[in-house]
């Protein structure tokens, strides 16, 4: 089955920091990728997803993320990071069987 | 508005008795799933039904039933045979293979 790793599992950035989070997939066919946001004892929200249009995606709250095939990463960027942005953070892919996997994730602190 | 409700927030129960989780949305969304989360393991694929009456192993399967009698409904039951079920329960659903998840608020499951 298909599979992510988020690589960091705590990121700690200064408010107005540029913010990276990094996610590899592993798939035998075309995936589609997702990045999801959780704030503390709720369920998730979707940020983007990439499902093979443009390469680079843009999401809400000012993210974006770039599906690069040849290193098989869609890594999370925020140019200036905001206090709101504290939470955790996970990758995921499916494919056609419509079996979505999830990366262990990836708490963001923001300092101020 | 649409949406999926999980019930209840917080379960608790003795160890060897048998518990069952609710998951209702009235999206009009073919698929369904149930993702266990632990700290620092992520999100794991417990079981997924793309269909009604129809419904696939996730990656953790052992000691959970579910069920998929209706389109919005998708109850799991936590059996004894689960070794450890004390974990915090996602229900999510989903259009097709390329489109985001819905996911519910969760139920915390404590088993003593």
């Amino acid at each position: 089955a298909q599979s992510v790793t988020q690589l960091g599992s705590h990121v700690s950035v200064s408010e107005g920091a540029l913010v990276l989070l990094r996610c590899n997939y592993s798939s035998s066919v075309p995936p589609y990728l997702f990045w999801y946001v959780q704030y503390p004892n709720q369920g998730l929200q979707l940020l983007l997803k990439y499902t093979s249009a443009a390469t680079l995606v843009k999401g809400i709250n000012g993210f974006e993320a770039e599906f690069k095939k040849s290193e098989t990463s869609f890594h999370l960027t925020k140019p200036s990071a905001h206090m709101s942005d504290a939470a955790e953070y996970f990758c995921a892919v499916s494919t056609y069987n419509n079996d979505m996997r999830f990366g262990a994730g990836t708490r963001l602190t923001v300092k101020p | 508005d649409g949406g999926i409700t999980q019930s209840p927030k917080y379960l608790f129960r003795k160890e060897g008795q048998n518990v069952t989780l609710s998951c209702e949305q009235n999206l009009n969304h073919d698929a369904m799933y149930w993702y266990r989360q632990d700290p620092g393991q992520g999100l794991r694929l417990i079981y997924y039904s793309q269909i009604v009456n129809d419904f696939q192993k996730g990656d953790i399967a052992e000691g959970y039933s579910v069920s998929r009698e209706k389109k919005e409904s998708f109850p799991l039951t936590v059996t004894s045979a689960q070794k450890n079920p004390t974990a915090f329960y996602l229900c999510a659903s989903g259009q097709s293979y390329n489109s985001p998840l819905h996911f519910g608020n969760g139920t915390r499951l404590t088993v003593t």
